[in-house]
């Protein structure tokens, strides 16, 4: 199967700093991207989708000015969590699909933040 | 609201038991309907999909069983193992949505040895 990676696997950083996080399609193209965010024990939360080369599409309640998402090639996605606190850490994980008519998406696996 | 329902929450199955998790979905436009298997710490991984258009589909000890008139799909697991021991989801698409995956809540399956 095609190849998500995500990095970093873990971070941890201070309150009020920002952090990024990418993910790369390494074996394929992704047209969509799709950023989630897991809390413990919960199912995923879909956060946004984007396209490569425009503006990522925000879920209802996601706060977009702190959730930044660039999706500027066709292998490479980036959420940038701004000015972070406590209640931002989760379990982030992106997916990726090749797009058109094929269904499947990839899943990387997982950013764990934590915001101290 | 909550658009496909996962039931049950836990499960637990002795080894070489069935494991049967069963999903329920309101939206009759989804198209695409795939389980994903997920261990701690790590991202899901695809275990099986299948399209409405047929009502069942097999690959090695997975089978989903699938059932349009009723809005229902299931996941069996045969000859359940101790490495089968995870959180398992199932979830639902549509094509006009780039197939934005809506997830269900989850079941936590546990083997026993």
């Amino acid at each position: 199967g095609a190849v998500v990676s995500q990095h970093p696997s873990r971070v941890i950083c201070k309150s009020g700093t920002s952090v990024k996080i990418e993910c790369r399609s390494l074996d394929f193209q992704a047209t969509t991207m799709f950023w989630y965010r897991q809390f413990p024990k919960q199912s995923l939360m879909l956060m946004a989708t984007s396209n490569e080369g425009s503006k990522a599409t925000y879920e209802q309640g996601v706060e977009k000015d702190k959730f930044l998402i660039n999706h500027a090639s066709l292998t490479l996605s980036t959420l940038t969590v701004t000015s972070a606190h406590p209640e931002d850490s989760s379990f982030y994980i992106c997916s990726a699909r090749v797009g058109g008519g094929n269904t499947e998406a990839f899943f990387g696996q997982g950013t764990r933040l934590t915001v101290v | 609201q909550q658009q496909v329902k996962q039931s049950p929450q836990s499960l637990i199955v002795q080894k070489g038991g069935i494991s049967i998790i069963n999903c329920a979905y309101e939206n009759t436009a989804f198209d695409y309907f795939p389980w994903y298997q997920q261990f701690p710490g790590k991202g899901p991984a695809l275990l099986i999909a299948i399209r409405p258009d047929v009502s069942e589909k097999k690959e090695g000890r997975f089978t989903i069983s699938f059932n349009k008139s009723a809005k229902q799909f299931s996941l069996h697991i045969m000859d359940s193992q101790p490495g089968d021991s995870a959180t398992y989801f199932c979830a639902a698409s549509l094509r006009g949505s780039n197939y934005k995956l809506t997830f269900g809540k989850g079941t936590l399956l546990t083997v026993n040895p």
